[in-house]
């Protein structure tokens, strides 16, 4: 059974840093690209980013480019998710996700989330 | 970047009606790389249609996908109760960024 779950979500001031993990199994981590999806409170879907199975090739958003940085650790089968100068517009569930496959950047199975609240 | 519109908003529906469900993308979205995703309230996601109009893996066959090109839809034949959610279309095109619509909230009328 493939299981995604993601820890380290927590309260962070504007211009905090913070670091997202997500620990999979039930699957072969090394074989899948991996993405971060977030939903603000009440509002809809936002990819963040994604990263290529060996870590080699990573994408992101416009609007955490420059701020975030996705990275995995294939050895022990987690993704994570560096967060810095944190803006109140980035309060938000993250959910690690799986994709289908590759190239095809669906999401197959998600974790249940890490809420993220940036607030003074 | 592709953007995705998804109609109506909000579809007040009875159990057992039928249920469409519109995605237009703001540019032709390639290979028809296109999936839709139900949401429940407190629950992440969860995958419906991929490439279209292919299931997900245990998805009823009551839910089916089509479209190419600008236009998606996702119909629902019959509804059950189990099936009153928020549901979104995704696109994944040959390289990202990846884009979701803003969904279209299935209600019990």
């Amino acid at each position: 059974e493939v299981q995604l779950v993601e820890s380290g979500g927590v309260v962070v001031q504007p211009g905090g840093s913070l670091r997202l993990s997500c620990a999979a199994s039930g699957f072969t981590f090394d074989d899948y690209t991996m993405h971060w999806v977030r939903q603000a409170p009440g509002k809809g879907l936002e990819w963040v980013s994604l990263i290529s199975w060996d870590g080699g090739s990573t994408y992101y958003a416009d609007s955490v480019k420059g701020r975030f940085t996705i990275s995995r650790d294939n050895s022990k089968n987690s993704l994570y998710l560096q967060m810095n100068s944190l803006r109140t517009e980035d309060t938000a569930l993250y959910y690690c996700a799986k994709s289908g496959g590759d190239p095809v950047y669906y999401f197959d199975y998600w974790g249940q989330g890490t809420l993220v609240t940036v607030s003074s | 970047e592709i953007v995705l519109t998804q109609s109506p908003g909000t579809l007040s529906l009875s159990p057992g009606e039928r249920a469409t469900l519109s995605c237009r993308a703001s540019q032709s979205v390639s290979s028809s790389y296109l999936a839709w995703y139900q949401q429940k309230p407190g629950q992440a996601p969860r995958l419906l249609i991929y490439g279209a109009s292919s299931r997900a893996t245990g998805i009823p066959d009551r839910f089916s996908g089509s479209g190419s090109g600008t236009d998606f839809t996702l119909t629902i034949s019959r509804l059950e109760p189990e099936d009153f959610a928020v549901y979104y279309c995704q696109q994944y095109g040959s390289s990202p960024p990846i884009t979701f619509g803003g969904g279209t909230k299935v209600e019990i009328k």
